[in-house]
């Protein structure tokens, strides 16, 4: 069974400093997604940024971007430049292709962004 | 289209009473699900549709929940003799089952307290 750990409950930030979360999972399969997510307070979750298992480079979205292991199954993602409004809890989330996996995301715990003007 | 859609926002009900949450998904995504996320924790799969199939229910909770999409369109997550454990947000979110795998978009949610 695919798993996802998130080992830092809580981080923060300064305004304008870089951060990165990290996110490491396990799984067997060789065809996979990972992504990353965003819920601010109290407002629904929104995709972040999304990986291709099979491609070496790793993705990238404006200021975001991820590092992306695969031999070491780890996914972390870099916040650059960070705004007050990337204040929020992130979630990692595995996912398989197309058929794959349970056809559901498997999310880790969350980690808890505070970006401090 | 407006995204994914929850109905109601939020729900307080007694408990042992039964409660039903609605989720309207994007027209033309043809899988839905059903997650639950408790305070400070990372949403929690229960169950999901591909068109009007109901392909993975083995992790609802119990058989108090129940879920249904008639015809593939909306769907409804019925909770029944609600217990205090379920307070929870409940959330639903949609895809479209394609060769690459492009997340989900996710509704707004449900809470609900149970009291």
């Amino acid at each position: 069974a695919q798993t996802v750990t998130q080992s830092q409950p809580e981080m923060s930030v300064q305004e304008a400093e870089t951060v990165t979360l990290s996110c490491t999972y396990d799984t067997s399969e060789s065809n996979y997604y990972l992504f990353w997510y965003k819920q601010p307070p109290s407002r629904q979750m929104i995709l972040v940024i999304r990986q291709e298992a099979y491609k070496q480079q790793n993705a990238t979205e404006n200021r975001f971007s991820v590092n992306f292991q695969k031999a070491a199954k780890s996914f972390s993602l870099k916040i650059s430049d960070s705004q007050l409004g990337d204040t929020a809890m992130y979630f990692c989330a595995f996912g398989g292709g197309y058929g794959g996996s349970q056809g559901n995301l498997i999310f880790g715990k969350g980690t808890k962004l505070s970006v401090k003007p | 289209d407006t995204g994914v859609s929850q109905n109601p926002r939020h729900k307080i009900t007694k408990r042992g009473q039964n409660v039903t949450f609605r989720c309207d998904p994007i027209s033309e995504h043809n899988r839905l699900y059903w997650y639950r996320q408790t305070l400070g924790q990372g949403p929690e799969f229960l169950t999901y549709f591909q068109n009007e199939a109901q392909l993975e229910k083995s992790r609802l909770l119990s058989d108090r929940f129940s879920a249904e999409r008639p015809k593939g369109s909306f769907s409804t997550l019925e909770i029944q003799r609600t217990e205090q454990g379920d307070s929870a947000m409940y959330l639903c979110a949609s895809s479209l089952l394609s060769r690459d795998n492009y997340g989900y978009t996710f509704g707004s949610g449900t809470r609900l307290t149970v009291v």
